[in-house]
């Protein structure tokens, strides 16, 4: 059975520039949902996806958005970089849209500079 | 608006001793909490999970406690071993949600 896999692990931008992280999903899920970890807090929900649609949001601003593909894996896109923006951005695939069996991967840790 | 809180971000605990995590939420909505735990360079992991028609559930050397009335929860480690050296998430979910509130973490350490 093959984890949650993200890509890049790490990547260093510029503020202003736009990013692109990807997330494969576990085998047998459907469902995505993003994460962000600032450094000393915990994970705050970005938002999920299921089948290809945005199913719920937290508290981001719109220049924060994501794709949902046939194969069920996600891409997390951020526009407009800001410093605060620097964080390990997580996702976790799941069966389903509800919060049991999350299963996340390692991250990607992204710094703004 | 942090809903769920670890007031303790760090744990020091001899090796074979107890480690008592704690928890607490203000949300009382909330019907579903679980304990992640994270090594560095690594994701969250699943530990244990707790209904909240429930005060109690054991997984082996865990034990996750829920006081409902004091909205408040614990997680024991009985007895604690190295490798249980980790970042410790409590997080929580609304009935039917898609998402996990979490806390800021605890940070434990077992000295050997």
């Amino acid at each position: 059975e093959t984890g949650v896999t993200q890509s890049p692990t790490h990547l260093i931008k510029t503020r202003g520039q736009q990013v692109t992280l990807r997330c494969s999903s576990q085998s047998g899920h459907n469902t995505v949902s993003w994460y962000q970890q600032a450094l000393g807090q915990g994970p705050q929900f970005i938002f999920q996806y299921y089948r290809e649609e945005e199913n719920g949001r937290g508290n981001f601003p719109p220049r924060f958005s994501g794709l949902q593909f046939p194969n069920y894996s996600s891409e997390l896109n951020v526009n407009a970089l800001e410093l605060d923006d620097s964080a390990l951005y997580l996702c976790a695939s799941s069966r389903g849209t509800g919060t049991y069996g999350y299963t996340f991967g390692s991250g990607t840790r992204l710094t703004v500079v | 608006d942090q809903q769920v809180k670890q007031n303790s971000p760090s744990l020091s605990v001899q090796e074979g001793r107890i480690s008592i995590l704690n928890c607490d939420y203000t949300n009382s909505m909330f019907d579903y909490f679980l304990w992640y735990k994270k090594y560095p360079a690594e994701g969250p992991t699943f530990l244990i999970s707790i209904s909240s028609i429930k005060d109690k559930n054991e997984d082996g050397r865990f034990t996750v406690f829920l006081n409902k009335s004091a909205k408040h929860l614990s997680l024991h480690i009985v007895p604690s071993q190295p490798g249980d050296s980790a970042v410790y998430f409590c997080a929580a979910s609304l009935p039917n949600d898609y998402k996990l509130s979490f806390g800021a973490g605890t940070t434990v350490t077992v000295r050997a």
